[in-house]
């Protein structure tokens, strides 16, 4: 049981290259989503998926695509790479929605992204 | 926008002290949870208050939850190095998205030996 996975760990780019961060869960989990987390402001939510072939945006969606086309994987593609978007990304699952029921969101190591 | 705020956003104790954080959100919630983050690493949740919960315990963390004045606070007792990390603050918003869970800026934990 690996988890969360997120790869690559590491990346440089260049303003208008595009790149894909992927995300895998082995945990059977309806729940993905992607944060961001910048210096300062905490993590913000960019897209989430609620099941295989449904996505919705979250607060800061602009930039950024997705698709869930498996239950297991999650990627994030970034078609225009701005230097706005250097930042640490955050793939998340949950068995679930964060009701009372409280089931808990399992984080990946996260990315780190650099564009020049 | 951001939902909580932590406060302080920095905090330095000795080894054995306790550490209090706080967290303030300004809309009515389903349930608050606090995660841990080690520097380079993603976060883990620690725990999950219920709006209608005032008080959660696990291990040597204590939660408390007070609606009325939209604040959360986090105490970690006889607090150790391996605590220090960032911690989060993170609310699901009531009659909201049960999907979106919005996170606060974080404290800054260093536990001297």
């Amino acid at each position: 049981n690996a988890g969360v996975t997120q790869t690559p760990k590491f990346q440089v780019l260049k303003t208008g290259q595009s790149m894909t961060l992927q995300c895998a869960q082995d945990m059977n989990h309806e729940y993905m989503s992607w944060y961001r987390q910048d210096p300062g402001m905490g993590l913000r939510l960019i897209h989430y998926s609620v099941g295989a072939g449904i996505t919705d945006q979250g607060e800061v969606p602009n930039g950024y695509n997705v698709s869930r086309s498996t239950t297991e994987d999650f990627p994030l593609r970034l078609l225009s790479a701005a230097p706005s978007q250097t930042s640490v990304y955050f793939c998340a699952s949950s068995y679930s929605p964060f009701d009372s029921s409280g089931n808990t969101i399992y984080f990946g190591e996260g990315s780190w992204l650099t564009v020049v | 926008s951001q939902q909580g705020e932590e406060d302080p956003q920095a905090l330095s104790i000795q080894e054995g002290e306790n550490a209090t954080m706080n967290c303030s959100y300004k809309t009515s919630i389903n349930n608050l949870q606090w995660y841990r983050q080690n520097s380079g690493r993603g976060l883990v949740h620690l725990i999950l208050i219920r709006s209608n919960e005032r008080e959660k315990h696990s291990g040597r963390l204590r939660v408390t939850l007070d609606t009325s004045k939209k604040s959360s606070s986090l105490l970690i007792t006889a607090s150790r190095a391996a605590d220090t990390a960032s911690y989060f603050c993170a609310t699901v918003e009531s009659g909201g998205s049960n999907y979106k869970l919005t996170f606060g800026k974080g404290t800054l934990l260093t536990v001297n030996p």
